[in-house]
């Protein structure tokens, strides 16, 4: 079936450091790519996403890039602070009444 | 504006029993979603409702599970009877009207069932 992989499934770094994950879809027709954040005892929230007209956005310290030839796009998070620390999940949409997710990466930003 | 909210927060079942999830929608979204996460694993899609009417339910794992939205609302989701492997969050999610799973999906807090 059409997937989403993740990559890494937990991720260290030191405050102020940045910090990258990196999902592949596998469904050429995949044109939209959320990026969720889930902090304990919450559901995941959006905090940026990119279509596929586009190959960068950005958002203050939040980035995310998309090689649609390569079906791969990333999260980039700079000058991390603690408060980044969560599980981020990547997202393609598989139709148009379907989304699938990555597995997840925990992220754990050291003081 | 209210987000997605979602009861219980939690459930604890043994095995065979039933439980029924509810999920309200934020006010106004046409798209409803149904997610489940295993431990550890992706969040993995269930059903779509547009409104009231069911446009996707590939992804439910098998007659055990059904779900409703009448009235184009809120939604319920109910396992009946429960097994092992059901244990999971359940996530459910709204968007606005428009183009279905390419449309900015609001996430609510999940349910988390353990099924004993």
């Amino acid at each position: 079936g059409e997937n989403v992989e993740q990559h890494p499934s937990t991720l260290s770094v030191q405050e102020g450091d940045s910090a990258v994950i990196k999902c592949t879809y596998s469904d050429s027709a995949s044109n939209y790519f959320p990026w969720y954040k889930q902090e304990l005892g919450k559901g995941p929230q959006l905090i940026i996403d990119i279509r596929s007209n586009v190959g960068e956005k950005k958002d203050q310290r939040i980035a995310v890039t998309l090689n649609k030839t390569a079906k791969h796009f990333s999260l980039h998070i700079t000058e991390t602070q603690p408060e980044d620390s969560a599980v981020y999940f990547c997202a393609a949409n598989y139709n148009n009444n379907d989304m699938r997710f990555g597995a997840g990466t925990r992220l754990t930003v050291k003081p | 504006e209210a987000g997605v909210t979602q009861f219980p927060s939690h459930s604890v079942i043994e095995k065979g029993q039933t439980v029924t999830l509810r999920c309200d929608p934020i006010s106004g979204h046409d798209n409803l979603y149904w997610y489940r996460r295993v431990m550890g694993k992706e969040i993995k899609f269930l059903l779509h409702f547009v409104k009231e009417s069911k446009q996707d339910e590939s992804g439910m794992p098998n007659n055990r599970f059904l779900a409703e939205r009448t009235g184009g609302t809120y939604s319920t989701l109910k396992v009946q009877p429960a097994e092992l492997e059901d244990s999971g969050v359940y996530f459910c999610a709204s968007s606005r009207w428009g183009q279905g799973a390419r449309e900015t999906q609001y996430f609510g807090p999940g349910t988390r069932l353990l099924v004993l």
